[in-house]
């Protein structure tokens, strides 16, 4: 009954340091996103992996980078954290793109870069 | 540009009253709209998916209408309960720009009183 996995639940970072939010899901989806959620803006999309092997930028792309492991993870990396990327960090995947089929999403990564 | 608003921000309502959340989108061209529940501190759990060619969605005591042409969406609570206390974002897939984008409304923020 996992589903969607993010590690770590929380985090703090000092700015400049960096840092790889893991996540993984166990419903053999092939498409994954990342997004961050900050309050008045809503949740805005980071990257995405359509399948395996692909990644491409979402819309707050700057400051990220981003590694589709294998087919059941997809990580998201902070290279040199900025207090701007202090926010609520979410996974989620779904079967294809997400304009076909439903998305699933993880419990979340609260990061503060102080 | 693909937008998606949630009107009210917040309602609070006596247990076991039946309640409409409402959420509009500007792009009628959707393939599908998501409902999802995110309580405090926590991810999103997915709710009901209606595709462009359904009208009604029901799980439980929860049913999901779609009107594409006038750009609507309700999520209708039957016999709420304190456990209904949420925030309930919609979210639409957005072909304009990246692939498999999801755009969410703000959500409205439901409080089921006792």
């Amino acid at each position: 009954n996992a589903g969607v996995t993010q590690t770590p639940k929380f985090q703090v970072l000092k700015t400049g340091q960096s840092m790889t939010l893991q996540c993984a899901q166990d419903m053999n989806h092939n498409s994954m996103y990342w997004y961050r959620q900050d309050p008045g803006m809503g949740l805005r999309l980071i990257y995405y992996s359509a399948s395996e092997g692909t990644t491409d930028k979402g819309e707050v792309p700057n400051g990220y980078n981003v590694s589709r492991l294998n087919k059941r993870e997809f990580s998201l990396r902070l290279e040199s954290a900025a207090p701007s990327q202090t926010s609520v960090y979410f996974c989620a995947s779904s079967e294809a793109p997400v304009g076909n089929t439903e998305a699933f999403f993880g419990q979340g990564t609260r990061l503060t870069v102080v | 540009k693909q937008e998606v608003t949630q009107i009210p921000a917040a309602l609070s309502v006596p247990e076991g009253e039946n309640l409409v959340l409402n959420c509009s989108f500007t792009d009628s061209a959707i393939y599908n709209l998501q409902w999802f529940r995110q309580d405090p501190g926590k991810g999103l759990t997915s709710l009901l998916l209606i595709q462009s060619s359904q009208r009604e969605q029901t799980s439980g005591r929860l049913n999901a209408s779609l009107d594409k042409s006038s750009g609507r969406s309700t999520l209708y609570i039957a016999a709420s309960q304190p456990g209904d206390s949420a925030t309930y974002l919609c979210a639409v897939p957005n072909y304009g720009g990246s692939q498999g984008n999801l755009i969410f409304g703000k959500g409205t923020k439901l409080s089921v009183k006792p």
